[in-house]
């Protein structure tokens, strides 16, 4: 069972268009980390969201946290070639002696010039 | 610098050939894990440790082992690697760990393996 699902799968844009991509889920998290991966290197971490309506900028980079805290989406702004990569949402999930994080499946996205 | 690292970055092998994936961090981190990321199915954590000899099952720890002598240290060994653990895996770490934690995980670069 898919405890993060991320939307869409697959986002191929040109240069300047704005979008958004969606982290959802049934659970409700402490916090989400959004994440980008790079061709052939590991994620990097971009943001994580705590507060319930939190919002977060990082440049052209939006970042929402759900009230409920049960989804967060990222809007990007006038979208450039350098932001192609592989989006990742994630959440930690703690209860007993587990600590686990939990990843989305991600978003690709391909910004064309 | 402060980084993950892992070794090594490829690995070529044959089913039963048991094989030892290194990570290693100079951030004094407390908490690590390893993942695997498989096409459609995202990343997936197999191992974690909280610290030193404290580890526990991810979602995906059939087939694998892992120890934590060292805080610095966290590898992954496969006792008898199959076709089906063909797979990108990363080590990463962070501070430590809390339930309302927002500590950033480090990514290794990844090693990319193949179990022929």
């Amino acid at each position: 069972t898919q405890l993060l699902e991320q939307s869409p799968q697959f986002l191929s844009i040109q240069e300047g268009e704005n979008l958004t991509v969606y982290c959802n889920s049934s659970s409700v998290f402490s916090s989400l980390q959004w994440y980008r991966q790079e061709p052939g290197e590991g994620p990097v971490l971009l943001v994580t969201v705590v507060t319930g309506g939190e919002v977060k900028k990082l440049k052209r980079l939006t970042f929402q946290f759900g009230d409920a805290r049960k989804d967060s989406s990222l809007h990007i702004t006038a979208a450039q070639p350098g932001d192609t990569g592989l989006y990742l949402c994630a959440g930690p999930i703690s209860g007993g002696s587990n600590y686990k994080l939990t990843f989305g499946k991600g978003t690709l996205l391909t910004v064309n010039p | 610098e402060a980084q993950v690292t892992q070794n090594p970055r490829y690995l070529i092998t044959v089913t039963g050939k048991k094989l030892t994936v290194t990570c290693s961090q100079n951030m004094n981190h407390e908490y690590m894990s390893w993942y695997r990321q498989d096409p459609g199915l995202g990343l997936r954590q197999i191992y974690y440790s909280m610290n030193v000899e404290v580890t526990d099952k991810g979602d995906v720890p059939e087939g694998y082992k892992v120890s934590r002598k060292e805080k610095r240290n966290f590898p992954l060994i496969l006792e008898s690697p199959s076709p089906n653990q063909t797979s990108l895996y990363f080590c990463a770490s962070s501070f430590s760990w809390a339930s309302s934690s927002y500590n950033e995980q480090f990514f290794g670069p990844g090693t990319r393996l193949t179990v022929l």
